[in-house]
């Protein structure tokens, strides 16, 4: 059985930084790409970012791009996200999800989430 | 980048009813398109994949159709789980999604 986990969310003061995880499990962690995906209070989702299954190519959404860092550890099969100069719009709960990236891909999978908040 | 426009935004239904949501990308992106369903505080679900592909295990109510800029997600009878929002997807380029539909108890 595929499993997501994310962790790492919490509250964080505008400008600050914040790493999420997300430990994967049920499947060939470095077959597949993986993705962050988030959903601001009440609104819609928003494509965040992404990495290959080797790890060699990253994609970012032009809100995050340079602020955001994605990467994965395939000897932990873990995915992570870091977040630094943390803006209020920031504000979401970050899902972790399986596949997402490629020409013709889709997400099969997705965590439970992880609620982060960015306010003084 | 690709804009996902949904309609309509919300809409409310009886069960029992066939249900209409279409979704129009800014440009044409194939059959590139996913539809997932989402219910409220809970991680959305992959419904249908490549415009017309069911995932496995998604009931058989639910066809996706389309093709180019203008696809459709139909409920052929709208059952009580099916009240919750949906989402289209593009998985042409760097991926965006529409900004949903609620569907809502008549």
């Amino acid at each position: 059985e595929v499993q997501l986990l994310e962790s790492g969310g919490g509250l964080v003061q505008p400008g600050g930084s914040l790493r999420l995880s997300c430990a994967a499990s049920g499947f060939t962690f470095t077959t597949y790409a993986m993705s962050w995906v988030r959903q601001a209070p009440g609104k819609g989702l928003e494509w965040v970012s992404a990495i290959s299954g080797s790890g060699g190519s990253t994609f970012y959404a032009d809100s995050v791009k340079g602020r955001f860092t994605i990467s994965r550890d395939s000897s932990k099969n873990t995915l992570y996200l870091q977040m630094n100069s943390l803006r209020a719009e920031d504000t979401a709960v970050y899902y972790c999800a399986k596949g997402g990236v490629y020409s013709g891909s889709y997400i099969d999978y997705w965590g439970q989430g992880t609620l982060v908040t960015v306010s003084s | 980048d690709i804009q996902m426009t949904q309609s309509p935004s919300s809409l409310s239904a009886s069960v029992g009813d066939r249900v209409t949501i279409t979704c129009r990308a800014s440009q044409s992106i194939s059959s590139y398109l996913n539809w997932y369903e989402q219910k409220a505080g809970k991680a959305p679900k992959l419904l249908i994949y490549a415009a017309s592909t069911l995932q496995s295990g998604v009931p058989s109510r639910f066809r996706g159709s389309g093709s180019g800029t203008d696809f459709t997600l139909t409920i052929s009878s709208l059952q009580p789980e099916d009240f919750a929002t949906y989402y289209c997807q593009q998985s042409y380029s760097t991926p965006s999604f529409g900004g949903g539909t609620k569907v809502e108890i008549k």
